[in-house]
């Protein structure tokens, strides 16, 4: 592995299932972010986790919750999807909150 | 309210010119600046930040320029080229400590060859 990697590339889902998206780095980055991206509102912050064990609400939180239970891996879970969290996901991570942030490749995300 | 903005949402320049995307910020506390690179179908790339004890910092041909007066963030590219046509993103911190980055919502840029 070499930065970060998003899985799934994309995929569609019913409305009312559970879906988790992994990122995972390998740069040892300590902090992690969620963002969504839709056409004409940019990048929004969803959770974002600035060290291993801690994690914070972004702009958009609702529907969505995040683990951080070690350095690499970040996955973002929606409970019960809804046709509004059709978006683009992307993972990012920096090694400080006041560093640049590194991104994944995204995982397009169609909920119907 | 406080926000990250951009004036132009399109920009199209003639390949060979620079080109220079704005940003506007509106709080005065906030301290890091980056730009960002999208291309179609990827993910942002860093291109470059500034922070607010600079004015300017440059780059492979990019600069960044920052007027902490009028809140005023610039990205001047140097002899602009058709792998340069993407959206860019400025980001900012608005508080010192672990707040993170906020996004401005994009200006494409297309290059004319």
């Amino acid at each position: 592995i070499a930065g970060i990697t998003q899985a799934p590339t994309s995929q569609i889902l019913a409305a009312g299932r559970r879906m988790t998206l992994r990122c995972t780095q390998d740069m040892r980055h300590n902090a992690m972010y969620w963002y969504r991206q839709d056409l004409g509102l940019g990048l929004r912050l969803i959770h974002y986790s600035n060290t291993a064990g801690t994690t914070g609400k972004g702009e958009v939180p609702d529907g969505y919750s995040v683990s951080r239970a070690n350095t690499d891996d970040f996955p973002l879970t929606l409970a019960s999807a809804v046709p509004s969290q059709t978006s683009v996901y992307f993972c990012a991570s920096s090694a400080g909150t006041k560093l640049g942030q590194f991104f994944g490749p995204g995982t397009r995300l169609t909920v119907l | 309210g406080e926000s990250v903005g951009l004036h132009l949402p399109t920009l199209s320049v003639q390949e060979g010119d620079n080109s220079i995307i704005n940003c506007a910020y509106s709080n005065s506390a906030s301290d890091y600046f980056i730009w960002y690179k999208q291309e179609s179908g990827k993910g942002p790339q860093f291109i470059i930040d500034i922070r607010s004890n600079m004015d300017k910092r440059q780059g492979q041909r990019v600069t960044v320029l920052l007027n902490k007066t009028v809140k005023h963030l610039s990205l001047q590219i140097a002899a602009t080229q058709p792998g340069d046509s993407a959206v860019y993103f400025c980001a900012e911190t608005r508080n010192s400590g672990n707040t993170p980055l906020v996004f401005g919502k994009g200006t494409r840029l297309s290059v004319i060859a």
